[in-house]
């Protein structure tokens, strides 16, 4: 099955500086990938997703690039804020199944 | 809108004890179904996904079960309760493969 991987799995930024989160994937026959953002005892909540066929998605503050050659792709914010703060996860989809990532601990010092 | 609902929030079951945690969805026809389960400061496990009423594809073997009775309610379910059961379960729906998934609030279950 698919294995995905994500790093670091914690990550301190100053308030106003990036941050950025890497994924990594085995299948190649995965075309979707959703990135969450899930606060302390919270639901995770979508916030981008990019699909196979895209290799850049932007909104707002926040990007995903896609890399299908190499099988990897990342998570940007720009200008944190401290409500950025959060356990980020990424998610590789194969047909019906979702993979997750192990989750990234973001924290934005004011 | 869609809605999705899960209960309870919170439950302390003793070991061996049986399971009964139920989601439902409002505002959609025949979506994909998902149980997760997610250990303290660990990624999200899929155990169970469910296409349709009485389909349901198991990830990982483990004391636990799943059924989908109606369109839009999926339970799960166990017959006796492990140590190893504890954790925050998370039900999701998406309307169809490749589409983005919407979790419930989640249940914190805690096996004493």
């Amino acid at each position: 099955g698919e294995n995905v991987e994500q790093h670091p799995s914690t990550l301190s930024v100053q308030e106003g500086d990036s941050a950025v989160i890497k994924c990594t994937y085995s299948d190649s026959a995965s075309n979707y990938f959703p990135w969450y953002k899930q606060e302390l005892g919270k639901r995770p909540q979508l916030i981008i997703d990019i699909r196979s066929n895209v290799g850049e998605k932007k909104d707002q503050r926040i990007a995903v690039t896609l890399n299908k050659t190499a099988k990897h792709f990342s998570l940007h914010i720009t200008e944190t804020q401290p409500e950025d703060s959060a356990v980020y996860f990424c998610a590789a989809s194969i047909g019906n199944q979702f993979y997750f990532g192990t989750g990234t601990s973001l924290t934005v010092i004011p | 809108s869609q809605t999705i609902h899960q209960w309870p929030a919170t439950l302390v079951q003793p070991v061996g004890s049986p399971l009964s945690l139920e989601c439902t969805v409002e505002g959609t026809s025949n979506p994909n179904l998902y149980w997760y389960r997610q250990a303290a400061g660990r990624g999200l496990q899929l155990l169970f996904y469910s296409v349709g009423i009485g389909q349901i594809s198991s990830e990982v073997p483990q004391n636990l079960s799943a059924s989908r009775p109606q369109d839009r309610q999926f339970i799960l379910s166990s017959k006796k309760l492990l140590l190893s059961d504890s954790g925050f379960y998370l039900c999701a729906w998406s309307v169809d493969r490749a589409q983005p998934q919407h979790f419930g609030d989640g249940t914190r279950l805690s096996i004493l």
